[in-house]
């Protein structure tokens, strides 16, 4: 039972590329989630999921486009890379929307 | 969902009680009160969380004010481990989660 995994861990972008990050859950959860964590910030809802098939913005989403596609996945792309998206992006999923989220370990994006 | 209101930073002697505050004067009564944290850039960790009634588990105890405006966070012997930013948060609907900025907690020898 690995959780919440992300995929890359670590990621260099020059402006203007294009990018998907990748989440898995092995919880059989309903619910999922990306956050971006800027420096010395708090966490920020970019897009959430609440179940397969569905998707809805969250606090900041311009420049994301998200992808559920199936219930186990949820992947955040960026379309077109700018550096005010360097970020730390974390992946979390509950079985419903109060309960308790768990976080992936985290994808570290740089864009130069 | 409420927005939450907690103080930067504070200091903790190791094996001491830590008390971190959290105000969430606008709270609806089907909200509930989670507490997170976050060690260095990790994933943030779950610890506890409540509607009414105070809670502990084997992490922490949560006191929550009868009016529901603040709560209290209480890690009853804090160690050296237990640095990290620490975070309110009130959940009821799901495009509004507020992590803030949290609460720093540094423990010292």
């Amino acid at each position: 039972n690995a959780g919440v995994t992300q995929t890359p861990k670590f990621q260099v972008l020059k402006t203007g590329q294009s990018m998907t990050l990748q989440c898995a859950q092995d919880m059989n959860h309903n619910s999922m989630y990306w956050y971006r964590q800027d420096p010395g910030m708090g966490l920020r809802l970019i897009y959430y999921s609440a179940s397969e098939g569905t998707t809805d913005k969250g606090e900041v989403p311009n420049g994301y486009n998200v992808s559920r596609l199936n219930k186990r996945e949820f992947s955040l792309r960026l379309e077109s890379a700018a550096p005010s998206q360097t970020s730390v992006y974390f992946c979390a999923s509950t079985r419903g929307t109060t309960d308790t989220q768990y976080f992936g370990p985290g994808t570290r994006l740089t864009v130069l | 969902d409420a927005k939450t209101t907690q103080p930067p930073s504070m200091d903790c002697a190791e094996g001491r009680a830590a008390n971190l505050p959290c105000n969430h004067s606008t709270i609806s009564g089907n909200e509930y009160v989670y507490w997170y944290r976050q060690i260095h850039s990790q994933g943030p960790q779950y610890i506890i969380h409540g509607l009414k009634n105070n809670e502990t588990n084997e992490m922490a105890s949560l006191i929550i004010t009868e009016d529901r405006k603040s709560s209290t966070l209480i890690l009853p012997h804090a160690t050296l481990r237990d640095t990290a930013v620490y975070y309110c948060i009130v959940i009821g609907d799901f495009n509004k989660f507020y992590f803030g900025s949290g609460t720093k907690l540094n423990v010292k020898p």
